[in-house]
């Protein structure tokens, strides 16, 4: 079986400080995960992902993520948040290639950016 | 590269009315597409893993006869709502997987669907 909890549903910091988004998830199977980002109305846009390669992963607009198999996290963290960063934040697991395949979303963490 | 449109984008019609939504991979071939449904403020619900040629994969509780998925060709997958109601009405987003070893789906747009 497979789950993901996004331990915050909202998440407030100041601009120019850092971001934290906290992610942990369990499966049976070697998962793939994910952090997606949605602005209103929008779809959604990859920011990282993990697949069993570096378990530090650097994605695209300064974030990064850590997958610590020993705390079962995948932490979305960047050094200084900016304005444009407010959106949604969905951790996703998937693992495709097992007999149970899955694709669970997160409930999502909403990310507001004070000037 | 591996871009994901919807059509269209935003749809109004009328209680008991059936609409199609198109998602369609743009510059890659997709054997597997997913369709997500979203309520405001909510995550997304997968509804079905949509497989070129062959019948939908509904997920529990979706109805197959009032959500009907047809993934005619490896760029093509449709999503009819049929005599749709207002509790119908939400943000329906699909996604395709462009190769099967990274297990990663590209995602369309949207499609917001209201139902008066």
């Amino acid at each position: 079986a497979q789950s993901v909890t996004q331990l915050d549903s909202h998440v407030s910091v100041s601009e120019g400080t850092p971001v934290l988004l906290r992610c942990n998830y369990s499966s049976s199977y070697s998962p793939s995960l994910f952090w997606y980002v949605q602005h209103p109305n929008k779809g959604l846009q990859l920011l990282l992902k993990y697949t069993s390669a570096a378990t530090l992963v650097k994605g695209i607009n300064g974030f990064e993520a850590e997958f610590k198999k020993s705390e079962t996290s995948f932490h979305l963290t960047k050094p200084s948040a900016h304005m444009s960063d407010a959106a949604e934040y969905f951790c996703v697991v998937s693992s495709l290639y097992s007999s149970a395949s899955k694709i669970i979303f997160g409930s999502g963490t909403r990310l507001s950016i004070r000037p | 590269g591996a871009v994901v449109s919807q059509h269209p984008s935003w749809v109004i019609c009328k209680s008991g009315t059936s609409v199609k939504i198109e998602c369609r991979s743009l510059d890659f071939q997709a054997t597997t597409m997913f369709w997500y449904r979203q309520f405001p403020k909510q995550s997304l619900m997968l509804m079905a893993t949509s497989n070129e040629g062959s019948k939908a994969t509904y997920e529990q509780g979706v109805e197959k006869d009032k959500f009907l998925i047809n993934h005619a060709s490896l760029t093509l997958s449709t999503l009819t709502v049929t005599s749709a109601h207002p509790e119908d009405s939400s943000f329906y987003i699909c996604s395709a997987i462009r190769d099967r070893d990274y297990n990663e789906q590209f995602f369309g747009p949207g499609t917001r669907l209201t139902v008066l």
